[in-house]
């Protein structure tokens, strides 16, 4: 069981939006840690997509966006493509536990 | 960018010890947080432990925490993790990450394609 809870799954067709949402607790997200995200594509390494809430690393398209509110976090991806198809993990710090922390990941489907 | 080339991973029995190393290339080693990271096969993240850029500050999970030693050489632009004890659970694929150049910023902007670690009898 994860700190940061993601859905397990969410799908899109081609050219639509999707959203991944990661929901924390006071500990981290609520507490005013940054979160981050990570894709990672079949069989590679995660690759970090988006660090402190909205911002993208060089080299990271514009569809990927992010944002944070309360205790929770969101990943948006807009005009979806089949290469975004892949799992995406969102990660934090928790004070309580005193760690990094990750969510369970999400795998996205494209239709 | 830069690279992380990484090395050590193997088969090893329960309660064996076994040495990840981690090489980093294109960038100012000794700027940097480094971390490592696993995952067990087809499951999630989980990080495992990291240190600072002169090894004064280090932290570990609690799921490791006694077992596992992390190190640095920054002469050689190179991060160790020593493992000990290991146990079945231990079991998953280890990554060399990068992190931002301050303690405390904690993500992970640059890994290493990952080493396979696995317990077994």
């Amino acid at each position: 069981q994860s700190v940061l809870t993601q859905p397990p799954s969410v799908s899109g067709a081609p050219g639509q939006r999707v959203t991944i949402s990661c929901t924390g607790s006071s500990s981290n997200i609520g507490g005013g840690y940054d979160v981050h995200w990570y894709q990672q594509l079949p069989g590679t390494a995660p690759k970090l997509i988006i660090y402190a809430q909205n911002n993208r690393p060089s080299g990271v398209p514009d569809r990927f966006s992010g944002s944070k509110s309360g205790t929770s976090a969101s990943l948006v991806i807009t005009g979806i493509q089949a290469e975004d198809e892949a799992d995406y993990y969102c990660q934090s710090y928790d004070r309580s536990l005193s760690d990094v922390i990750f969510g369970g990941g999400t795998r996205l489907t494209v239709l | 960018e830069g690279q992380l080339v990484q090395s050590g991973g193997d088969l090893v029995q329960p309660g064996k010890s076994l040495r990840l190393s981690c090489e980093a290339s294109g960038f100012t080693f000794d700027d940097f947080v480094f971390h490592w990271v696993r995952q067990v096969p087809g499951k999630g993240l989980e990080w495992v432990s990291g240190i600072n850029w002169n090894s004064g500050r280090v932290h570990y999970a609690d799921s490791v925490k006694g077992r596992f030693t992390i190190s640095r050489d920054n002469a050689k632009s190179s991060l160790h993790l020593q493992m000990s004890s290991l146990r079945l659970e231990d079991t998953a694929f280890y990554y060399c990450v990068k992190g931002p150049s301050n303690w405390g910023n904690w993500y992970f902007d640059l890994w290493g394609r990952g080493a396979l670690v696995t317990v077994s009898s």
